[in-house]
Formats: C-alpha cells, sequence, structure tokens
C-alpha cells in the first residue's frame, strides 16, 4: 500500500488565490519531508527540507513568502502557494525520509493548474 | 512553465528485448544513488538503489551498475515490457541528508 499519501490530486485556482497542498506519512513517523516542483519534461527541483518543529530549510531561489511550509507533526507536511499566479502552475510533489529507513517515499503529486 | 527547445533523451527498445538507461552523476561525494521510474502525472516510484561501496547491484529485471572512477550509473531493465514505458530518472545524494540531485531523465519507449 501507498506509504505517503498526497493531496489533492489535482487544483486548478484563480490567480491571486492560496493553495494547501498535504503530505502525509502514513507507514511511519518522517522527521524529514520533501517538496520539488516539476515542470513538463523535466526534472524534480527541490525546492525545500521540512523538518518537524522547525523552519523549513528553502534551495536558493525559491520564496519563502510565496511557498509556505508547516511541518507541524511527523506524519504532515503542508506546502501553501499564497497568492497563486499563473507562473505557479507545475507539478508539486513531496517525499518522505523516515527516521530508521533508508529509501526515500514520494507521493502521488499535485498538479497546479493556476488560471 | 516547459522552457523552448527542452526534450528528454529518448530510448526506443523492442518489446522482450533489454534496455539500458545511462546517467552521469556530478558529485564524486555521492554515496547514495537511486533509480526512479515516473508515469505520466504520478510521482517517482523508487525501482532500485545503490551504495558507493558497490559496483552493481540486482532486483527482479533490473540491475543498476556503479563507476565511480567515471562517475557513471546506468540501469538495465531485462525482457522490457510494455508497463516499462515512462521516464527514468538516476538521483545521487549523500545519506547524510538525503538530498537528491537529480538526473536529466530518459524516456523509454516500447515498441511492439
Amino acid at each position: 500500500g501507498a506509504v505517503v499519501s498526497q493531496h489533492p490530486s489535482r487544483v486548478i485556482c484563480k490567480s491571486g488565490t492560496s493553495v494547501k497542498i498535504e503530505c502525509r506519512s502514513l507507514d511511519f513517523q518522517a522527521t524529514t519531508m520533501f517538496w520539488y516542483r516539476q515542470f513538463p519534461k523535466q526534472s524534480l527541483m527541490l525546492m525545500a527540507t521540512s523538518n518537524e518543529g522547525s523552519k523549513a530549510t528553502y534551495e536558493q531561489g525559491v520564496e519563502k513568502d510565496k511557498f509556505l511550509i508547516n511541518h507541524a507533526s511527523l506524519t504532515l507536511s503542508t506546502l501553501t502557494v499564497t497568492s497563486a499566479h499563473p507562473e505557479d502552475s507545475s507539478f508539486y510533489i513531496c517525499s518522505v525520509h523516515g527516521t530508521g529507513g533508508e529509501k526515500l517515499f514520494f507521493g502521488s503529486g499535485t498538479q497546479l493548474s493556476v488560471l | 512553465g516547459e522552457s523552448v527547445g527542452l526534450h528528454l533523451p529518448t530510448l526506443s527498445v523492442q518489446e522482450g528485448d533489454n534496455s539500458i538507461i545511462n546517467c552521469a552523476y556530478s558529485n564524486s561525494a555521492s554515496d547514495y544513488f537511486i533509480w526512479y521510474k515516473q508515469e505520466s502525472g504520478k510521482g517517482p516510484q523508487f525501482i532500485i538503489d545503490i551504495r558507493s561501496n558497490m559496483d552493481k547491484r540486482q532486483g527482479q529485471r533490473v540491475t543498476v551498475l556503479l563507476n565511480k572512477t567515471v562517475k557513471h550509473l546506468s540501469l538495465q531493465i531485462a525482457a522490457t515490457q510494455p508497463g516499462d514505458s515512462a521516464v527514468y530518472f538516476c538521483a545521487e545524494t549523500k545519506r547524510s541528508n538525503y538530498q537528491l540531485i537529480w538526473g536529466a531523465g530518459t524516456k523509454l519507449i516500447i515498441k511492439p
């Protein structure tokens, strides 16, 4: 069964609105979660590393006020795209690294379309 | 959005033949390497991994080869099936932080 649940799988919103994406670890406690975005025909780009109970670490060029990350529990991290614009349209993916395992597990992704 | 002229390298293979997908990694300090399969509209799916202290690892129908001298990684898929059609990414990381560095991806097309 799925190890990581990402929701919603697809969202269409109007420009200027905010969108929240949830990433849940189902089988184990996840101290660290990663958020990626992916444009068509391109590789994944790491946006930020989310650590439970502390502030997320953002990659260079990623606006922390634009992409709000909350990792309030060991099983849930959320990414909120604030005041979304058409250029924010992308495929957003989370991944989870458990405390004991070595493999990284990925969510099914969220396709965001901003009109 | 999509960059003008950007395209994924493509490998076309006859059904039943073996596929070999290659990847050059960038960081000689990376100590853990992973191959992922990504189908359209879905998240990456783990295929196989290998640590830097190994040069070969086999799974079910898949084999990963690691050549640290030239920083090269390959994925071999035996008896390729239509369900193997996808984009394949290699990723490198350090087990100290698990921040992945992704390869560009290769689109595998299976010819009937």
